[in-house]
């Protein structure tokens, strides 16, 4: 039982360059998220997505976009990365029960 | 606008030493709280739950003040391994997308 995986573990991007994170999950949830973790300002949220088919937008979505492609797979796509987006990156699902998230093991993003 | 802080610390205390961290939110319309602990450069994990009346689990025990809208976590008998940044999450209620993550306190325990 994997729980959440994410791929890859480490990134370096020059401004401009595109790419997509994946995350697949193993544990069945309907909810699905994308965080960013900056030193300083904690866990902020990007994306989520409360079930199959479904999307919204968190409290830092400009320059990202998201895919739920089935209930195991959430991936996370920067179009244009900026230095800005340098960050570690975690995904996590959870449970109906509110406040039980399991989170991915992060990406570490670098934009040069 | 909803926030959660937390004394970002660092604490340093000896092994078997009693801790002790504050979170206090801003939104009274907070439903529920936990804990969640972050070793070096690896995921959060759900640490506990905070129920109203308080709750313990071994070494950890966690209360709510929602008059003062604060949260409390205690640690008693401080373990090397107990070395971790703790964050302090706030659900309000609705979709899953709804909780708010403090920005951690570091605790270091010594030998």
């Amino acid at each position: 039982n994997a729980g959440v995986t994410q791929t890859p573990k480490f990134q370096v991007l020059k401004t401009g360059q595109s790419m997509t994170l994946q995350c697949a999950q193993d544990m069945n949830h309907n909810s699905m998220y994308w965080y960013r973790q900056d030193p300083g300002m904690g866990l902020r949220l990007i994306y989520y997505s409360a079930s199959e088919g479904t999307t919204d937008k968190g409290e830092v979505p400009n320059g990202y976009n998201v895919s739920r492609l089935n209930k195991r797979e959430f991936s996370l796509r920067l179009e244009s990365a900026a230095p800005s987006q340098t960050s570690v990156y975690f995904c996590a699902s959870s449970e109906p029960a509110p406040g039980t998230q399991y989170f991915g093991p992060g990406t570490r993003l670098l934009v040069l | 606008r909803k926030e959660v802080e937390q004394d970002p610390g660092p604490f340093n205390v000896p092994e078997g030493a009693t801790v002790a961290f504050n979170c206090t939110y801003s939104n009274s319309a907070s439903q529920s709280f936990f804990w969640y602990r972050q070793d070096c450069r690896k995921e959060p994990k759900l640490l506990m739950s905070v129920y109203s009346s308080g709750n313990e689990d071994g070494r950890f025990t966690a209360q709510l003040n929602r008059a003062s809208q604060y949260i409390s976590l205690l640690i008693r008998d401080s373990k090397l391994s107990d070395s971790a940044t703790y964050l302090c999450v706030a659900y309000y209620g609705g979709s899953q997308g709804n909780l708010i993550f403090g920005k951690g306190t570091k605790l270091s325990v010594k030998p």
